[in-house]
Formats: structure tokens, sequence, C-alpha cells
């Protein structure tokens, strides 16, 4: 069966540093994967989306970036993180346009 | 692109009573619907969800109702229980891409 990883599942960030959050897929090929974020109390926002290694969409302009090195992993990073990243970041993935499961979630605070 | 309105914000049932969530698509090209459930400080879990060929679906106490000329799609939560209490997003894509819903938080008193 499939499973998805993701990590750190807490991170305490200052502002100005770098962020990487990794996640990653089991037990499937070519998955579509995405980063989203959910501010609190809020909804889910869609950040990056990738259909296959290499290949990234972004949907909101920001100090975020995302990569993916291998089939089944994908990577959301930041050079210099803002107070206004902190949120609950989430990755998922899904076969192709349904079935979308979510990874467990990383909890960033920027202070 | 896809943009998705939910309503109602917040809704408040006694035990045993149904709720319904309610939500609105502007792609008409959209063909899968999920909805998700996201308890406090969780991942949001998938707990129904429908495809464009099909106008209802059901699973127990919940079930989901299509209506693509109106494009519009409904959540129904029967016989509500304590534990049904959470935040419910419902989504839409006919791409690559999720988009989703601003939530629903649920509340089910006993």
């Amino acid at each position: 069966s499939q499973t998805i990883h993701q990590w750190p599942a807490t991170l305490v960030q200052p502002v100005g540093s770098p962020l990487s959050l990794e996640c990653t897929v089991e037990g499937t090929s070519n998955p579509n994967l995405y980063w989203y974020r959910q501010a609190a109390g809020r909804g889910l926002q869609l950040l990056f989306y990738s259909v296959g290694i290499g290949q990234i969409s972004s949907e909101v302009p920001q100090n975020l970036s995302a990569s993916r090195p291998q089939d089944r992993q994908f990577i959301l990073s930041s050079k210099k993180l803002l107070l206004s990243d902190s949120g609950f970041y989430l990755c998922a993935w899904s076969p192709r346009n349904y079935g979308y499961t979510f990874g467990s979630g990383t909890r960033l605070t920027v202070v | 692109g896809e943009n998705v309105e939910q309503h109602p914000s917040t809704l408040s049932v006694q035990e045993g009573d149904s709720a319904v969530i309610k939500c609105t698509y502007s792609d008409s090209a959209s063909n899968y619907f999920p909805w998700y459930k996201q308890e406090l400080g969780k991942r949001p879990q998938l707990i129904i969800d429908i495809r464009s060929n099909v106008g209802e679906k059901k699973d127990q106490r919940i079930a989901v109702t299509l209506n693509k000329t109106a494009k519009h799609f409904s959540l129904h939560i029967t016989e509500t229980q304590p534990e049904d209490s959470a935040v419910y997003f419902c989504a839409a894509t006919n791409t690559d891409k999720l988009i989703f819903g601003t939530g629903t938080r649920l509340q089910v008193f006993p």
C-alpha cells in the first residue's frame, strides 16, 4: 500500500533563517505531489504542485520554492523565512487527479 | 482557474440531527469533487468523493450530491454524533491541482 511521509512534525525557526521541509511517498511511481499551507483556523492554500521529476508549478508567488529531485520526493524550501510563513504545511500526493492523500503535516512557527 | 465557495462557515446541530454543507465551483470542466474532514491539529482525511458522471453517492451516514448544471455539490451527514465535530472542506479539480473551499466548522452537541 502507499504511504506518505513528511518531516519534521514541528519546527520553530527565527526570521531570516532558511527552511527545508521534505516529503516522500512509498508504494507508487510517478505520483502527482503537492504542497499546501494552512494558516491558523483557515483553509488550505495550494503552494506548489508537481506532475514529474523537475516539473514544478507555482500557485502563489512568495519567498518559498519547491523541488522534486526524485520521483517520490518533494521538498519545500526558503532562503529567508518571514513571520508570515508560519503555518501548517501539508504535503499530498495523488495517482492522477483523484484520491488525494495528505501527509501528517509540519507545524512551522517563525519567531 | 477554479474557485470553490463553501457555506456555511460554522454549523451547530444537536446530536441525531442532520447537517448539510454546500459548495459551488466555477470551472464547468471540473470532474472530481472530494470532501475532507480535519480534526484539530491533524491532517485532512478524505471521507467521500464523487465524479462528475455520478449525481449522488452514499456511504453509511454520509452522502454527497452533485448538480453539474448549477455547479454545486453538497455533503449530507445524517444522525450526527459528537465525533462528527470537525472542520469539513470541499474541493474540486479538473486538472492536476485540487482547489479547496474555505471550510465549515461543524459542532455536534450531545
